[in-house]
């Protein structure tokens, strides 16, 4: 399986939101989860199930999709919200499971 | 709380064998439901499971580095081992260990080791 995130780099204005997208070869149905990672730190499980956050997750970060389209959105972006964004499939166990990654970075 | 701390060489010289300890804590991986995997991440670039331990000591590993790759796990000390054999320079990376959630089947991971630096060097 090949996931593809888009765009690799977003500039974004604190306070505006932020969309970002992750496409996955074949369909792995609600199986994808979003992770954020900080420099120097390990990622940060945000979303999985395509939708559902996962514990102490704001409100402002919402997934949606299926099959092989999903995306995250990230509304009134803050400042702690700049980062790197993987998308990963969890759907089943091929060599590679995470998108290369959007770097959210503030315009 | 579950935490997970990874220890072992900063340093490995290219034909190697790489060991690394996982020391949790939080949950017990006495029961199939509870798994630990290994994950690492080459400077840059996306991270790349490697091996999965389950309570009932199933296991699986990345098919791309299988040959490589061992898992094993201590119950009574909380601790999952890895070993990579014939390290290489291009092996170089941030190595973490993480708990994979339970009753998924995906590599699915909710709480990670802040990661060990591996440089692979002679």
């Amino acid at each position: 399986i090949v996931m593809t995130q888009s765009p690799a780099t977003l500039s974004v204005s604190p306070g505006e939101s932020a969309t970002l997208s992750c496409r996955a070869s074949y369909s792995i149905s609600s199986n994808l989860a979003w992770y954020q990672q900080k420099p120097g730190q390990a990622p940060r499980l945000l979303i999985y199930g395509a939708s559902t956050r996962a514990t102490g997750v704001p409100a402002r970060f919402s997934g949606s999709g299926y099959a092989t389209e999903f995306t995250l959105t990230i509304s009134r972006l803050q400042s702690e919200d700049f980062a790197v964004y993987y998308c990963q499939q969890h759907n089943d166990w091929p060599p590679r499971t995470f998108g290369q990654g959007t770097k959210v970075e503030i315009k | 709380q579950i935490t997970l701390r990874e220890s072992g060489p900063t340093l490995v010289t290219p034909t190697q064998t790489l060991t690394l300890t996982c020391t949790f804590s939080g949950f017990s991986l006495s029961t199939g439901e509870e798994s630990v995997g290994w994950i690492r991440q080459p400077p840059g670039k996306a991270p790349e499971w490697l091996a999965l331990i389950y309570g009932d000591d199933d296991k699986r590993y990345n098919p791309s580095l299988r040959t490589r790759l061992s898992i094993t796990k201590d119950t009574s000390k909380n601790q999952v081992v890895l070993t990579m054999t014939n390290m290489d320079p291009v092996d170089t990376g941030t190595y973490y260990c993480a708990h994979k959630v339970a009753a998924t089947y995906g590599p699915l991971f909710d709480h990670w080791g802040q990661g060990t630096l591996v440089t692979v060097s002679s």
